[in-house]
């Protein structure tokens, strides 16, 4: 069974325009962390947020803020009067239990195309 | 610095040749990881190594092999590649421990033909 699931392939929105991406995750442990990251054209995945499963307030960072719903094992994630510099794959990911090594379990990702 | 450096960005090898890519960080991080990305995919583990020490292989291939020959430098020679091994591989690091983020680096573009 996949552990992180991106519903939306590619979103395409005007500049301006306000995007939600939808992640939803699975798992069996108690404590774990889940994570976005931003993957440009150009390769390098940016680090944008660290949360962990006891800590359920919702985060604004400038123009992104995440929306974390353990009830429904959801990590969501706006971006805010999107620019054109936010077209990237984002990708939502897992990290559960020392066990595994501090392994990222990544979701399948979204494209987003923010058009001027 | 707080960089993660890969080595070449881009890579054309032939099936039978023999090439290395290689990641640098200094950092100061005594984990380092090698991920794979097919195209419109998302990056997969391949090794982990923790203080210098391979700790996780996830059942990759023995044409990849990896050497961490010190604490700031990650390789990973290519043998024997088949085309479908074309991928963009990347390497990230972190401190040791959990859950501690990393940081990647832009990766290598490989193409095998």
């Amino acid at each position: 069974a996949q552990k992180v699931t991106q519903a939306q392939t590619e979103i395409s929105v005007v500049e301006k325009e306000d995007v939600t991406l939808d992640c939803v995750y699975e798992t069996r442990d108690t404590t774990y962390y889940l994570f976005w990251y931003k993957q440009p054209p150009s390769g390098e995945l940016v680090f944008l947020i660290r949360r962990n499963s006891f800590d359920e307030q919702n985060e604004i960072s400038g123009r992104y803020s995440w929306n974390f719903q353990k009830s429904t094992s959801s990590f969501n994630f706006t971006i805010t009067a999107s620019q054109v510099v936010d077209s990237a794959v984002y990708f939502c990911a897992l990290s559960e239990g020392e066990a595994a090594g501090n392994k990222l379990t990544f979701g399948g990702g979204t494209r987003v195309l923010v058009k001027p | 610095d707080t960089e993660v450096t890969q080595t070449p960005k881009h890579l054309v090898m032939g099936m039978t040749n023999k090439k290395s890519l290689k990641c640098e960080q200094h950092m100061g991080h005594r984990a380092m990881y090698w991920y794979k990305q097919k195209a419109k995919k998302p990056p997969e583990l391949m090794f982990v190594y923790s203080y210098e020490k391979l700790s996780i292989n996830e059942s990759v291939p023995s044409r990849f092999s990896p050497e961490c020959p010190n604490s700031s430098l990650l390789n990973l020679h290519l043998h024997a590649l088949q085309p479908e091994d074309s991928a963009l591989y990347l390497c990230a690091s972190s401190q040791v421990g959990w859950p501690y983020g990393y940081t990647f680096g832009s990766g290598t573009r490989l193409t095998v033909v």
